[in-house]
C-alpha cells in the first residue's frame, strides 16, 4: 500500500522569506508523479507543482520549487520569497498505479506573518 | 485551463431528504472524476472514482447506497447524498482527470452539507 506522511503539522513563516515543507512517501512503482497541492482558506485545491519521477531535474514554478530525492522516496517544496497569499494548507500526494487516485498526505498548515 | 465548478456551494437540508451535488468540468472533457470527503482540519478523504458511462467504484466502507454517483456525460458527474443524517454533514469535494492518459486532478471549489 502507498503512504504519504508530512511530519509538520503546521509552519510559520516571516513574509519574504523562505519556507521548506517536507514529504517522504512509499510506493512500489518506478514511474509516477509527485504533486503539491495548496488550499486557502477558501477550501479550493490548487495544483502548485508536479514531479515526474523519472526526470532527475526538479520541478520549478515561480517562487516554488521542489526537492526530489528518488532514492529516500522523499519530495520537499520550497516557497520562496513568501507572500501573505500562501498562507494555506499545502498536500502533498501520489497517485496509485492503476486508476490514478491520489494518496495525500495529512497535510501541512502554512501561516506567512507581514 | 483547467477549470471544474460545483454546484450547490453550500446546501442545508433536513434530515432525511436527499441532496444532489454537480460536479462540471468546464473547459474540458473528463472521463473520469472524483468524489472526495473532507473534514474539518484533516485531508481529503476518497469516497469513490466515477467513470463516464459505466458503474462508479467505491472506496471500502463507502457506501453506494448511500452516495449515488452518476457519470452522465463527459463534463458532468453528480453526487447525491440519499436519506441525508447529521452525520453525512462534510465538505465535499470533487475533481477531473483531463484526458485519458493523463495523471493531473484538477479539484472544484466543494460543497459545504449541512444536514439539521
Amino acid at each position: 500500500a502507498q503512504t504519504v506522511t508530512q511530519s509538520q503539522p503546521e509552519m510559520s513563516v516571516q513574509e519574504a522569506e523562505t519556507v521548506t515543507l517536507s514529504c517522504t512517501y512509499d510506493t512500489s512503482e518506478n514511474n509516477y508523479y509527485l504533486f503539491w497541492y495548496k488550499q486557502p482558506p477558501s477550501r479550493q485545491m490548487i495544483l502548485v507543482i508536479r514531479q515526474e519521477a523519472y526526470k532527475q531535474q526538479n520541478a520549478t514554478e515561480n517562487r516554488f520549487s521542489v526537492n526530489f530525492q528518488k532514492a529516500a522516496k522523499s519530495f520537499s517544496l520550497k516557497i520562496s520569497d513568501s507572500q501573505l497569499g500562501d498562507t494555506a494548507m499545502y498536500f502533498c500526494a501520489l497517485p496509485r498505479a492503476a486508476g490514478n487516485k491520489l494518496t495525500f498526505g495529512g497535510g501541512t498548515r502554512v501561516l506567512v506573518k507581514p | 485551463g483547467a477549470v471544474v465548478s460545483q454546484h450547490p456551494s453550500r446546501v442545508i437540508c433536513k434530515s432525511g431528504t436527499s441532496v444532489k451535488i454537480e460536479c462540471r468540468s468546464l473547459d474540458f472533457q473528463a472521463t473520469t472524476m472524483f468524489w472526495y470527503r473532507q473534514f474539518p482540519k484533516q485531508s481529503l478523504m476518497l469516497m469513490a472514482t466515477s467513470n463516464e458511462g459505466s458503474k462508479a467504484t467505491y472506496e471500502q466502507g463507502v457506501e453506494k447506497d448511500k452516495f449515488l454517483i452518476n457519470h452522465a456525460s463527459l463534463t458532468l458527474s453528480t453526487l447525491t447524498v440519499t436519506s441525508a443524517h447529521p452525520e453525512d454533514s462534510s465538505f465535499y469535494i470533487c475533481s477531473a482527470l483531463r484526458g485519458i492518459r493523463t495523471d493531473t486532478q484538477y479539484f472544484g471549489p466543494g460543497t459545504r452539507l449541512t444536514v439539521l
